[in-house]
């Protein structure tokens, strides 16, 4: 069975300055990955995948992330963070069968200070 | 025009009730799900239906109880609330592996 680890529970970082959250997934086969960005009392909103192809992936608000097969990684970035960045950020990753099931890692608060 | 709405948004209750919880998609998508985030802000899939179908039914206890009267609508149904209860109640939907769209939640407070 898949599992999905975010090691950083919280993340301070100052504004302006670059971040990287890390995402460790395991899985018997091929899978997608996603990132997820749950602001304060809101729901989740996607904020990248890798389902084929290129392992750099750009997604909005200018992150991005590099699926790593042979480390079972798919670590978060960003060059420059603003405050707004402030929120909750999930990894997730989807077996390729037929469920479409997404397993979510355990979150990583990523804290923006001026 | 929401995507997927839910609703109530703020659900407050007693121990024992039977509350129910909504859910629509205006996507298009086959396949809906619900998930629960518990306090220390961990989500968990509870259920998913792939055009009116259950496809997915995890460990949830007995009360718990989905039900889709067509593929744009899933709804939880929940019996003999309890204290553990307490949550927020994700909705989401998809269209396959191309990830999910969520609703805004309801959060549930089980006193």
């Amino acid at each position: 069975a898949q599992s999905v680890t975010q090691l950083d529970s919280q993340v301070p970082v100052f504004e302006e300055a670059p971040v990287e959250l890390r995402c460790n997934y395991s899985s018997s086969v091929s899978v997608y990955l996603f990132w997820y960005v749950q602001y304060p009392n809101q729901g989740l909103q996607l904020l990248l995948k890798y389902l084929s192809g290129s392992t750099l992936v750009k997604g909005i608000n200018g992150f991005e992330a590099e699926f790593n097969k042979s480390q079972t990684s798919f670590h978060l970035r960003k060059p420059s963070v603003h405050i707004s960045d402030t929120a909750e950020y999930f990894c997730a990753v989807s077996e390729r069968d037929s469920s479409y099931k997404l397993i979510f890692g355990s979150g990583t608060r990523l804290l923006v200070r001026p | 025009d929401t995507a997927v709405s839910q609703t109530p948004k703020y659900l407050v209750t007693q121990m024992g009730n039977d509350k129910s919880i909504k859910c629509e998609q205006n996507l298009g998508h086959d396949t809906m799900y619900w998930y629960k985030q518990d306090s220390k802000k961990f989500l968990k899939i509870m259920f998913s239906y792939n055009n009116k179908e259950l496809i997915i039914n995890e460990t949830v206890p007995n009360r718990f109880s989905p039900k889709s009267p067509d593929k744009a609508h899933l709804n939880l149904h929940i019996n003999s609330l309890e204290l553990g209860d307490s949550a927020v109640y994700f909705c989401a939907s998809s269209p396959g592996f191309d990830g999910y769209t969520f609703g805004s939640g309801t959060r549930l407070t089980v006193v």
